[in-house]
């Protein structure tokens, strides 16, 4: 059980054009599912939280307006990456919250994205 | 802010024993994990510890000292596939995980 999805599961995009990527909790409901991203051979950074129903709560240092996150459900969750540019390249993964440990997050693959 | 060290790269031979060590300084705390992650690939979960002492599952064990703000993973009989990055990570009051850098470990054979 706790099974969470992501796609896709690599992108590569042109600079300018915006990116759409999904997270699914497939067999729980998650209460709480958040973004992150990590540059090679670093560790991860918190982007977002998104709570279903209500608006995302951004990290510090993070552009609302470029990193759009909705979580019009309680098991999808979606990060849009707007007028990418070559820096924004790196892997984003998504974690849920609200399986049968309360402590406890489950995490996605992961999204390869490369803009060029 | 959030402070969580631990060392960048560690290698040991294969059957050995490696301990990794992680000291946090964090504005709350609901409990440490330790996540392995291969290149490319998402974490995977091997420990939480909420409580003080030593929680073995296997070839792994993790430790907690949350009056001294450290932990440990203990990885035994180290076997090729444990080549890895292995990441500490702190749980905080508002359920947010603030992770450490993460340690390459190295398994030679």
């Amino acid at each position: 059980g706790a099974v969470v999805s992501q796609h896709p599961s690599r992108v590569i995009c042109k600079s300018g054009t915006s990116v759409k990527i999904e997270c699914r909790s497939l067999d729980f409901q998650a209460t709480t599912m958040f973004w992150y991203r990590q540059f090679p051979k670093q560790s991860l950074m918190l982007m977002a939280t998104s709570n279903e129903g209500s608006k995302a709560t951004y990290e510090q240092g993070v552009e609302k307006d470029k990193f759009l996150i909705n979580h019009a459900s309680l098991t999808l969750s979606t990060l849009t990456v707007t007028s990418a540019h070559p820096e924004d390249s790196s892997f984003y993964i998504c974690s849920a919250r609200g399986g049968q440990d309360y402590y406890e997050q489950y995490f996605g693959p992961g999204t390869r994205l490369t803009v060029t | 802010g959030q402070n969580i060290d631990q060392p960048t790269e560690m290698t040991a031979t294969e059957g050995a024993i490696v301990q990794i060590n992680c000291t946090y300084q964090t504005s709350g705390f609901n409990g440490l994990f330790w996540y392995q992650q291969h290149a490319g690939e998402a974490p995977t979960f091997l420990s939480y510890n909420v409580l003080d002492g030593l929680e073995e599952k296997g070839r792994f064990s993790s430790f907690l000292s949350r009056s001294k703000g450290y932990s440990y993973l203990l990885l035994k009989e180290l076997q090729m596939k444990d080549s890895a990055s292995y990441l500490c990570a702190v749980l905080l009051d508002d359920y947010k995980l603030s992770f450490g850098a993460g340690t390459t470990v190295t398994v030679r054979a």
